[in-house]
């Protein structure tokens, strides 16, 4: 069964170093999706993705976070300067095209822990 | 905005006992509903899905859920949770318009089923 799949799984960082975590959809899917997760708070969204480009984000997303899918495969988002607040689970899902009524599947998830 | 509300933080039940989570949302439009399951260590996973149709709908593992619009309802039901069923359950709503379809989830709650 197709999976969605990120690295690492988890990546500890100091603070203001930029991360890149890694995420590969299931493949024949056309809608990205990055969520995360603070330690002990409701998984928020961060940003959705769609013909190579952002189609929605949160205010969460800020000038500091991006996202690219580089080669077709790939899904990746960016910190450029990461804060401690920054420390979550990041979870990747990708969703299929059948119009708005398919199923987000979701990776494993990213750890992040900026020291 | 949207928002999703679950009641129950942490449920403790014994095994062949009857299961009922609850969940709210908030929302002006037409919604989708769902619920996702996180076993221990894993990813989350799509447990069943409302869009239209019967209100009653059936999911994996013997899970059902029940839209409600008049109480802005999607409640989770089992009739006899086993063991297995110990992880943690996450009610999300999004909109039915508009193509992204980003996920507003719920804080999530946590199940213990007793051996």
């Amino acid at each position: 069964e197709p999976e969605v799949t990120q690295t690492p799984s988890h990546q500890v960082t100091q603070m203001g170093q930029e991360v890149i975590l890694r995420c590969v959809p299931i493949s024949n899917h056309l809608y990205f999706y990055w969520y995360r997760q603070i330690l002990g708070q409701k998984v928020e969204f961060l940003v959705s993705f769609y013909n190579n480009e952002i189609s929605e984000k949160s205010e969460i997303f800020d000038d500091q976070f991006s996202v690219e899918r580089p080669d077709g495969s790939n899904f990746t988002l960016k910190i450029r300067s990461t804060k401690l607040e920054d420390s979550a689970m990041y979870f990747c899902a990708s969703r299929g095209a059948s119009g708005g009524a398919g199923e987000q599947f979701f990776g494993p998830g990213t750890r992040l822990t900026v020291l | 905005a949207q928002s999703v509300s679950q009641h129950n933080h942490h449920v403790i039940l014994s095994e062949a006992a009857s299961l009922e989570l609850g969940c709210n949302y908030s929302y002006g439009g037409t919604v989708n509903l769902f619920w996702y399951v996180q076993y221990p260590g894993q990813h989350l996973q799509l447990l069943l899905k409302y869009f239209s149709g019967d209100p009653l709908v059936k999911g994996i593992k013997g899970f059902e859920a029940e839209f409600i619009k008049s109480k802005f309802s999607f409640n989770l039901r089992k009739p006899s949770v086993q063991w297995s069923d110990t992880a943690e359950y996450f009610c999300a709503v999004t909109s039915s318009s508009g193509s992204a379809r980003q996920l507003t989830f719920g804080s999530g709650t946590q199940l213990t089923v007793l051996p």
